[in-house]
């Protein structure tokens, strides 16, 4: 079964910083592109990131271009979130998403597939 | 910067056909965008249901199907469920980025 656990999320001042992780099981985790989404309470899904299958090719949205850092480590299956500089409007459940964004299992897509189940971050002092 | 706009709310009744589309500021929606459609339940994680304009996961249900329509992308329930109330949000790719619409929250009556 594919699986996605997110951890990490908490309590943390402006300013802070945070390090979020997205641990993957059930599937070839470095043969995907890995999504970091996150939900502002009682708002719709915004989108982070997304890296490819190794890492090397990450992009942001402007929102957080500069302050988040995203990493993954396909020796442990896991997808990292460095957040840093937070403010109050970055308070959201953060997902992150298995998907492809070309070839990816031998198959050719754009799209997100499996979803975690969030962690929730909490900016304030 | 592109905005994706989706309809803010739709109704439909158990057993009727619903169609949410999903509209960019940049001009028609293409399959070089691959929207993708992703349901979320109150409380509860999303699910993506489609990806690639109209390609299902193994997950989906069959009477879930995607199109392009009038320029737009859409989403279309056939033989809607109580279960399929949720808030429903596209997703489409733009080079570099991933954009997504505001979400339409379907209530089933």
């Amino acid at each position: 079964e594919v699986q996605l656990v997110e951890s990490g999320g908490g309590l943390v001042q402006p300013g802070g910083s945070l390090r979020l992780s997205c641990a993957a099981s059930g599937f070839t985790f470095s043969s995907f592109w890995m999504y970091w989404v996150r939900q502002s309470p009682g708002k719709g899904l915004v989108w982070l990131s997304r890296t490819d299958l190794d890492g090397s090719r990450t992009e942001y949205a402007d929102s957080v271009k500069g302050r988040f850092t995203v990493s993954r480590d396909n020796a442990k299956n896991t997808l990292y979130l460095q957040l840093s500089s937070l403010r109050a409007e970055d308070t959201a459940v953060y997902y992150c998403a298995t998907g492809c964004s070309g070839w990816c299992g031998g198959n050719y897509y754009y799209g997100v597939d499996v979803w975690g189940q969030g962690t929730t971050v909490t900016v304030s002092s | 910067q592109t905005v994706v706009t989706q309809e803010p709310s739709l109704t439909v009744s158990p057993g009727g056909t619903v169609t949410l589309t999903c509209a960019s500021s940049a001009g028609a929606v293409s399959s070089g965008g691959y929207p993708n459609w992703i349901q979320q339940k109150p409380g509860q994680a999303p699910r993506s249901l489609i990806h690639s304009t109209n390609k299902k996961h193994s997950w989906t249900p069959a009477r879930f199907s995607g199109s392009l329509l009038g320029g737009k992308a859409a989403l279309t329930l056939s033989g809607v469920q109580p279960e399929d109330e949720a808030v429903y949000y596209c997703l489409l790719y733009y080079g570099g980025v991933v954009i997504f619409g505001g979400g339409t929250k379907l209530t089933v009556l």
